[in-house]
């Protein structure tokens, strides 16, 4: 089946440590993002790539980093900067093409603080 | 800048009820898209429709609709006969032309009641 798998579902962090949060797509989708979903607010977006070896900061990208070796993988590292990490992390991927593609999803990965 | 209000935060009705779901956007850009994604409990984001500015046709898939008015920087949803499957957090969101961004609405928790 053809999607977006994210891993792990939940994650704990302790104090001054950093985490990776794995996504990987098998959609053959050339574009990648990263959002964080905090209680009753929307998604922000944090970090997206539009292809392999590039990416560029969302609207919250401090404490956190990315990569993009592969094109059907995008881990997200929350790092020890990142003070208030705790929130729900959703990636997505699109097609690019000329006209505004839809974003799919994964499942997500919570994370909270130990 | 864009921006997408969802003003109502959370609504209950009880099953078979219709229920509007409302959306607001701000734009300064002539070419712009507009989404409705749901978020059920398990978390993931499903997309539901996808609208460009150029096409204000209202539309209409089962028991969902969406109206779309420029005249208004609206584009609401209707579920028609609400069902509990229904229960979900909906989001509205928009994307500029020429912007890879998607930005999200608050969302609207939906809870429909046997």
């Amino acid at each position: 089946d053809g999607g977006i798998t994210q891993s792990p579902k939940y994650l704990f962090r302790k104090e001054g440590q950093n985490v990776t949060l794995s996504c990987e797509q098998n959609l053959n989708h050339d574009a990648m993002y990263w959002y964080r979903q905090d209680p009753g607010q929307g998604l922000r977006l944090i970090y997206y790539s539009q292809i392999v070896n590039d990416f560029q900061k969302g609207d919250i990208a401090e404490g956190y980093s990315v990569s993009r070796e592969k094109k059907e993988s995008f881990p997200l590292t929350v790092t020890s900067a990142q003070k208030n990490p705790t929130a729900f992390y959703l990636c997505a991927s699109s097609i690019r093409t000329w006209t505004k593609n839809i974003q799919y999803f994964g499942a997500g990965t919570r994370l909270s603080v130990l | 800048a864009q921006k997408v209000t969802q003003a109502q935060t959370e609504i209950s009705v009880v099953e078979k009820e219709d229920v509007t779901l409302d959306c607001v956007y701000e734009t300064r850009d002539t070419t712009y898209y507009l989404f409705w994604y749901k978020q059920p409990p398990s978390g993931e984001l499903v997309f539901l429709i996808r609208r460009n500015s150029f096409d204000e046709q209202n539309e209409i898939s089962g028991r969902y609709s969406w109206n779309f008015q420029k005249s208004t920087s609206s584009f609401n949803f209707t579920i028609t006969a609400s069902q509990v499957v229904d229960s979900a957090v909906y989001f509205c969101a928009l994307s500029e032309g020429g912007s890879e961004k998607l930005v999200f609405g608050k969302g609207t928790k939906l809870t429909v009641n046997p």
